[in-house]
């Protein structure tokens, strides 16, 4: 069965509207939860990291006022895009690493992605 | 910074055919090295995981290799499927996780 769930999957709205979406961990805590952005023919990019009870840590170039992260508690991390435009027209997608993900030995779960549409 | 690039863009081959796919990056200092697909519109899936000490991995007809010193990976798929058709991302990890592109693959019946 899935271990990540990520809500919605499919969002269509208008230019200024703010998306929430949700990722899950169904089967174990997770400190730790990352953010992708994939646009069309390009690679997954991470957005940020995003650490429970902490701040969340963004890469180069993510804005992170536009991009907010809450990661509410072990299992639920959130990300809201605020105010969306044409240009936040993405797939973004979740991953939820283990402890022996974040040494290197063994693969994270990923989300089923959610697919951004602005008009 | 680490660039992870993979060449062709897209690949097609009649059912049957063995065939590899590449990947390269450009820093060695990683801890592993893993095969993903990806459904049109769909989440990823892990095939496969190297870490970097080791030459290769295998899972029925998937079989990756990994030449960290040149800095390359290959994904050998062994007698393709039409269900094998995807997207075929290649990611290195050191503390976080560098894709390339992917490689879609069709494999035509």
């Amino acid at each position: 069965g899935a271990v990540v769930s990520q809500h919605p999957s499919w969002v269509i709205c208008k230019s200024g509207t703010s998306v929430k979406i949700e990722c899950r961990s169904l089967d174990f805590q997770a400190t730790t939860m990352f953010w992708y952005r994939q646009f069309p023919k390009q690679s997954l990019m991470l957005m940020a990291t995003s650490n429970e009870g902490s701040k969340a840590t963004y890469e180069q170039g993510v804005e992170k006022d536009k991009f907010l992260i809450n990661h509410a508690s072990l299992t639920l991390s959130t990300l809201t895009v605020t105010s969306a435009h044409p240009e936040d027209s993405s797939f973004y997608i979740c991953s939820v690493p283990t402890a022996t993900s974040l040494e290197g030995n063994q693969p994270q779960h990923f989300g089923d992605g959610t697919r951004l549409s602005i008009l | 910074k680490q660039e992870v690039t993979q060449i062709p863009a897209a690949l097609s081959v009649p059912e049957g055919e063995n065939l590899v796919l590449n990947c390269s990056f450009t820093d060695s200092a990683i801890y592993n090295l893993q095969w993903f697909r990806q459904d049109p519109g769909k989440g990823l899936t892990s095939l496969l995981l190297i870490q970097s000490s080791q030459r290769e991995q295998t899972s029925g007809r998937l079989n990756a290799s990994l030449d960290k010193s040149s800095g390359r990976s290959t994904l050998y798929i062994a007698a393709s499927q039409p269900g094998d058709s995807a997207t075929y991302l290649c990611a290195v990890f050191n503390s976080k996780l560098t894709f390339g592109k992917g490689i879609t693959l069709s494999v035509r019946p």
